[in-house]
């Protein structure tokens, strides 16, 4: 039962454009999201995050959306650059564990041709 | 610096015989964790341990076997019994405020040849 999706296993995007990485969950429970970046041999590294109280965070070059009615989650990379070609992955937590106790996303890799 | 660190970064065992991936933290955090990656898969939980001396079973315990005994480190035994050893392993930890994420290690990667 995969309760945190990421449907699209690759993306592909002409740098300076925007990027939209799309999550979806199912655990009503989550209510702590985030996103990590992974290149390959190499661990993740914590990108940005949204607590389910919040529809959006932003941080520099990165947005993460919300839609809990939707149990839907997205990452906007704007402007890409050819730097952030790596895999994401989606992660959540739930209330009352640990932090650390994350159920993972199968990960999209994205690659940002200049 | 603060961080966790991993070793080996790479591991050959022969079948049938149990190994030992260490895992060691300088974050204060209390809370550690080992996670398993496949690949063209997300990463899964294998046990994790929130308190020194007390440790769970995450999704994919079967022939894992870890321990606890100082805040500082966490190392992970793979055995004979797990099934399917060959992966990519990670070391992560957390502290307990709120939105506190995990930080990761660089990973070991196990062969069993």
């Amino acid at each position: 039962d995969q309760q945190v999706k990421q449907n699209s296993p690759s993306l592909s995007v002409q740098e300076g454009r925007i990027s939209i990485l799309n999550c979806d969950y199912t655990n009503s429970m989550f209510d702590y999201f985030l996103w990590y970046k992974k290149y390959p041999a190499e661990g993740p590294t914590f990108l940005i995050s949204i607590s389910s109280i919040k529809d959006k965070n932003e941080d520099g070059r990165f947005t993460v959306f919300l839609n809990k009615s939707a149990k839907h989650l997205s990452l906007h990379i704007v402007p890409s650059q050819p730097g952030d070609s790596a895999v994401y992955f989606c992660a959540a937590s739930g209330s009352g564990t640990s932090y650390g106790k994350l159920t993972f996303g199968q990960g999209t890799i994205l690659t940002v041709h200049p | 610096d603060g961080g966790i660190t991993q070793s080996p970064k790479y591991l050959f065992r022969k079948e049938g015989q149990n190994v030992t991936l260490s895992c060691e933290q300088n974050l204060n955090h209390d809370a550690m964790y080992w996670y398993r990656q496949d690949p063209g898969q997300g990463l899964r939980l294998i046990y994790y341990s929130q308190i020194v001396n007390d440790f769970q079973k995450g999704d994919i315990a079967e022939g894992y076997s870890v321990s606890r005994e100082k805040k500082e480190s966490f190392p992970l035994t793979v055995t004979s019994a797990q099934k399917n050893p060959t992966a990519f392993y990670l070391c992560a930890s957390s502290g307990d405020r709120d939105d506190t994420e995990a930080f990761f290690g660089q990973g070991t990667r196990l062969t069993v040849v």
